[in-house]
């Protein structure tokens, strides 16, 4: 099955610098990647995904990478803000072709201090 | 509020007590699963449903947790003979449509504390 790895565990950054989060996934079949963000106390919420047919995807001041040969897809947030601080999840499909279960990284804690 | 909702947010039981969760999932969305958070790590799935159908569910889930959809409307999750390491978030999340890959929305989470 998939596989899901995620780094760093926590990270923290300056207001207004960039912040990138790697994943690294060991199904070559699959075929999604979404990202969540969970604030304290919150529900996971979806924030950007990338299919296998594109290499970048942008969204303000988000973006996601995906290197299939490398099998890792990075997320990155530019012009970091203190309301960015949060849980940050990647995921990837856990059966391709099936019924659309995720599979979870561990999670970023990001910190953004004033 | 259109969105998962989730019932109870949190609950706290005895050891060995059953216990029983709810989910409403968003309006029309024939497709709901439900994952489980443990403290600093992200959801690990347990079981999903299409419609009233449960299609998969996870090796880690014990024959102590059952799943129903019975309309194909809302899902309970239930809990027999707790442990203390069944103490997490319970998640529910529902997607839209057939296809593979559509976003799926997440509940508040009930909260399990066992004692």
């Amino acid at each position: 099955g998939e596989n899901v790895e995620q780094h760093p565990s926590t990270l923290s950054v300056q207001e207004g610098d960039s912040a990138v989060i790697k994943c690294t996934y060991s199904d070559s079949a699959s075929n999604y990647f979404p990202w969540y963000k969970q604030e304290l106390g919150k529900r996971p919420q979806l924030i950007i995904d990338i299919r296998s047919n594109v290499g970048e995807k942008k969204d303000q001041r988000i973006a996601v990478t995906l290197n299939k040969t490398a099998k890792h897809f990075s997320l990155h947030i530019t012009e970091t803000q203190p309301e960015d601080s949060a849980v940050y999840f990647c995921a990837a499909p856990g059966d391709v072709g099936q019924g659309g279960k995720l599979i979870f990284g561990q999670g970023t804690e990001l910190s953004v201090k004033p | 509020d259109t969105g998962v909702s989730q019932d109870p947010r949190h609950k706290i039981t005895k050891r060995g007590q059953n216990v029983t969760f709810r989910c409403d999932p968003i309006s029309e969305h024939n497709r709901l699963y439900w994952y489980r958070q443990t403290l600093g790590q992200g959801p690990e799935f347990l079981t999903y449903f299409q419609n009233e159908a449960q299609l998969e569910k996870s090796r880690l889930l014990s024959d102590r947790f059952s799943a129903e959809r019975p309309k194909g409307s809302f899902s309970t999750l239930e809990i027999q003979r707790t442990e203390q390491g069944d103490s997490a978030m319970y998640l529910c999340a529902s997607a839209a449509g057939t296809g593979q890959h559509n976003e799926q929305f997440f509940g508040p989470g009930t909260r399990l504390t066992v004692l």
